[in-house]
């Protein structure tokens, strides 16, 4: 089944803190790992993305941890800040076919300031 | 901005209306993907299309149907409307739907109520 989960559906942090939010999946046909942030009233944009093949991937205060044996991923936001208070969903690509994504049911942060 | 343009930004219809949503791909993209984001179902992947041809199917609904045209703009038509279809429908697209990694980039969305 093609699906991932996602949580905690929401999340309160206080600024400075860290924001951890996690993904896991049960299909081992993903080859792509893509976390989008939404603010309100505009689309999801790329945040950062990880490949199967690599168990952590860093840009700036944003780092996915992967693992892969646990079919487990998850976005950590170090240092969070009110600026980062959005709306995070975590993606899977299917290679089965043609590639189309799978997305996360979302997780909402606050970060307090 | 994405680069990826909608149309229009709100609509507000009533039950067994139809409708037709726009988008407009960035330059150069020739995919372009669909999907529908409700308060309680999140992002769900409606329908892909790659350079005028269908490449990919999601939980797309019957009364629902999509098409690119060749000038590779997309339009999603919504028709029997009833009142769970209203959402926020995305619109994205990238470079090419076989290239490893490609990225996907979306349009600010249109939001539907459906009344």
């Amino acid at each position: 089944q093609q699906q991932v989960k996602q949580s905690p559906q929401s999340l309160i942090v206080q600024k400075g803190g860290i924001s951890i939010i996690n993904c896991a999946y049960e299909n081992t046909a993903f080859d792509y790992f893509p976390w989008y942030q939404q603010f309100p009233g505009k689309g999801p944009a790329l945040l950062i993305a990880i490949r199967p093949d690599v168990s952590e991937k860093k840009e700036g205060r944003f780092t996915i941890s992967f693992n892969k044996s646990a079919k487990q991923f998850s976005l950590h936001i170090m240092d969070s800040q009110p600026g980062d208070s959005a709306t995070y969903f975590c993606a899977a690509r299917t290679t089965s076919g043609t590639y189309k994504y799978i997305f996360g049911t979302g997780t909402r942060l606050k970060v307090l300031a | 901005d994405s680069g990826v343009t909608q149309t229009p930004k709100h609509l507000i219809t009533a039950t067994g209306q139809r409708v037709t949503l726009r988008c407009s791909p960035r330059s150069g993209d020739l995919s372009v993907y669909w999907y529908q984001q409700s308060l309680d179902q999140g992002l769900q992947f409606l329908i892909q299309y790659y350079n005028g041809e269908e490449r990919a199917k999601g939980n797309i609904l019957e009364r629902f149907s999509a098409q690119q045209f060749p000038d590779l703009h997309s339009e999603l038509n919504l028709s029997s409307l009833e009142l769970g279809d209203s959402a926020l429908y995305f619109c994205a697209s990238s470079v090419t739907s076989s290239v490893p990694y490609n990225e996907q980039f979306f349009g600010p969305g249109t939001r539907l109520t459906v009344l």
